[in-house]
């Protein structure tokens, strides 16, 4: 079984730019959220998606968007980049055999604003 | 709103000892689920335990127990006979039957040798 993986694994952008993140969930999973967590700082829910829909949206502006593909992988997308959006952004899937109570998360993409 | 509460910023124990991590949460849910995730430098989280909140009987991996006392709305962690990759942050999780989780701040765990 393959697990949830992210790329790129690190990311430099400067401010004003437009940046996207990849993940793959986890082999049959349907749902996907994305975290931010900054630093020294627990994780913070952006949004999540089941089945291609915005399943549920945390406290972040609409520069932040996503998406996700028919094969469950799913992209998030941030405009307009400011300084505060330098964290480890998470992807996490579910909906295997233990339903869609429990996340597994990927390692992560290290996104630095400068 | 619901929040979750992880007041020992930092716990140091020595290996082969037990360590107890502490987490509160606040809910006005019945139904729900708690997670303590493990998150090494390397950072990927990784799923220690998880109890759902309708069953009474604290939720066991290994080394790794549950003090799950709802009415307190408390949901502590023990690990016994600590080892050396046990150190890592530990995140503390909460759940509703669908949507986000909520993650506490996290405490860090320190193994002595």
């Amino acid at each position: 079984e393959t697990g949830v993986t992210q790329s790129p694994t690190h990311l430099i952008k400067t401010r004003g730019q437009q940046v996207t993140l990849r993940c793959s969930s986890q082999s049959g999973h349907n749902t996907v959220s994305w975290y931010q967590q900054a630093l020294g700082q627990g994780p913070q829910f952006i949004f999540q998606y089941y089945r291609e829909e915005e399943n549920g949206r945390g406290n972040f502006p609409p520069r932040f968007s996503g998406l996700q593909f028919p094969n469950y992988s799913s992209e998030l997308n941030v405009n307009a980049l400011e300084l505060d959006d330098s964290a480890l952004y998470l992807c996490a899937s579910s909906g295997g055999l233990l339903g869609t109570d429990t996340q597994y998360f990927g390692p992560g993409t290290r996104l630095t604003v400068l | 709103a619901q929040t979750v509460t992880q007041s020992q910023p930092e716990m140091s124990v020595q290996e082969a000892e037990t360590v107890t991590l502490s987490c509160t949460y606040d809910t006005s849910e019945s139904d729900y689920y708690l997670f303590w995730y493990k998150q090494p430098p390397s950072r990927q989280m990784i799923l220690v335990i998880r109890q759902e909140a309708y069953k009474q009987q604290n939720a066991t991996e290994n080394r790794f127990s549950v003090n799950f006392q709802k009415a307190a709305k408390s949901f502590s962690l023990k690990i016994s006979d600590s080892q050396l990759g046990d150190a890592a942050m530990y995140f503390c999780a909460y759940r509703r039957r669908t949507y986000k989780y909520i993650f506490g701040t996290g405490t860090r765990l320190k193994v002595l040798a």
